[in-house]
């Protein structure tokens, strides 16, 4: 079972600041998902990786197979961008669940 | 339409009742997934439907029965449930089981008197 790590666990930042979250996980992975929840709410997809780096807006997502790392960076921090941010693996095929491994998530509060 | 919806957004029940939570997508997706998220901890999947067949229990008390209709519907049936199953539950689709992004709903914040 693939184990997946996040830090911090919790983040406490100014407006403006550029904001890091990271996630490790210990098996091989066929995909990687950032997915951000603002509290009491659903679930929004961000980025589904499986290497390199996506760009959307002020967010971007980075991942280093070989590390088994990603990264998710915001830039110019908006108190909106206030939430939970989770990352969640799918591993590589070859048995186990087939949903998503989840780590437990980044609570990111940004201050005006 | 690039949206899962789920009904009801909110559900109190008592231990003896019996209810049902529904999920919808119409993106032709072929796979379904019911997700269990407590309090401050990430979900926890529970059951995984691909063309419309049980493809992953995780082993789940039977007090929860899952239906897949047809493959636009996804439908968890509740009953007899306890107070420690209050939860969001959240329903998730993708194209296709094992691949793809998966696009979540907005969840059931279930609630178990």
């Amino acid at each position: 079972k693939n184990e997946v790590e996040q830090s911090p666990q919790n983040l406490t930042a100014q407006e403006g600041e550029f904001i890091t979250i990271n996630c490790s996980y210990s098996v091989g992975i066929s995909a990687l998902h950032w997915l951000q929840q603002h509290p009491g709410g659903g679930i929004v997809s961000l980025f589904m990786l499986s290497s390199g780096k996506k760009k959307h807006g002020r967010l971007i997502a980075t991942i280093n197979i070989q590390e088994k790392h990603s990264s998710l960076h915001i830039t110019a921090s908006h108190p909106r961008d206030s939430a939970v941010y989770i990352c969640a693996v799918r591993s590589q095929a070859g048995g186990g669940a087939d949903g998503l491994t989840f780590g437990k998530g980044t609570h990111l509060i940004i201050q005006p | 339409d690039t949206e899962v919806t789920q009904t009801p957004k909110h559900l109190v029940m008592g231990m003896t009742n019996k209810k049902s939570l529904k999920c919808e997508q119409h993106m032709g997706h072929r796979a379904m997934y019911w997700y269990k998220q407590k309090a401050k901890k990430p979900p926890e999947l529970m059951f995984v439907y691909s063309y419309e067949k049980l493809s992953i229990n995780e082993s789940v008390p039977s007090r929860f029965s899952p239906e897949c209709p047809n493959s636009s519907l996804l439908n968890l049936h509740l009953h007899a449930l306890q107070p420690e199953d209050s939860a969001l539950y959240l329903c998730a689709s993708s194209l296709l089981s094992g691949s793809g992004e998966q696009f979540f709903g907005p969840g059931t914040r279930l609630t178990v008197l």
